[in-house]
């Protein structure tokens, strides 16, 4: 059964800190995987890798994708308290014609001042 | 550009009572359209998808059903709502690799 497991499930840090965000991946057929940021509402896109190997970098955000291990992780440095949200890992997968997301149970973000 | 909108943004049902929450999509034509669920503490899980009107694919059996009557109408309904049906519903759509969402409807059933 294809899955999307993320990790840690839930982090506390400081402003100021380095965090590393774990997605691990066994979708059949995988096309790409995508980070989200949910806040409080709808999640909102961050990146899509579908390359191993080459960093997507957005200011302090940055993904990389492993195809050969089967995972992903998304950093963000100098933490800031809008980042916490809950980040959101999906593998984009074959869907009849169409396709679709396997989305992980997300890692809770909080960062405090 | 593309727009979605879903509504409404909260609501609070009685156990046993009909259910219909809405989403539309703008500026694109023939998306794949997505229903999830997101329960506290719990990824989105997918409860419907669709990729054409009429054409409708239930990812989790359950007492709710989706119906697309038109190319960007996307309507999640039940019949009879359960406790269990708590939770917080996201409409999604894609053309291509990319998913985009509403702005989600929190559903409380008491």
């Amino acid at each position: 059964e294809d899955k999307v497991v993320q990790s840690p499930l839930s982090l506390v840090v400081h402003e100021g800190d380095t965090v590393t965000l774990n997605c691990s991946y066994e979708v059949t057929n995988f096309r790409s995987l995508l980070w989200y940021k949910q806040e409080k509402k709808a999640p909102t896109f961050l990146f899509m890798l579908t390359s191993s190997g080459i960093e997507k970098k957005s200011g302090r955000l940055s993904s990389i994708l492993d195809k050969k291990e089967l995972f992903s992780i998304l950093n963000i440095t100098a933490t800031q308290t809008g980042d916490s949200a809950i980040y959101l890992c999906a593998v984009e997968g074959p869907l009849g014609t169409g396709n679709q997301f396997y989305f992980g149970t997300g890692t809770s973000l909080t960062v405090i001042p | 550009s593309q727009t979605i909108h879903q509504w409404p943004a909260t609501l609070v049902q009685p156990v046993g009572s009909p259910l219909s929450l809405e989403c539309t999509v703008e500026g694109t034509s023939n998306p794949n359209l997505y229903w999830y669920r997101q329960a506290a503490g719990r990824g989105l899980q997918l409860l419907f998808y669709s990729v054409g009107i009429g054409q409708i694919s239930s990812e989790v059996p359950q007492n709710l059903s989706a119906s697309r009557p038109q190319d960007r109408q996307f309507i999640l309904s039940s019949k009879k709502l359960l406790l269990s049906d708590s939770g917080f519903y996201l409409c999604a759509w894609s053309v291509g690799p990319e998913a985009f969402f509403g702005q989600g409807t929190r559903l409380t059933v008491v």
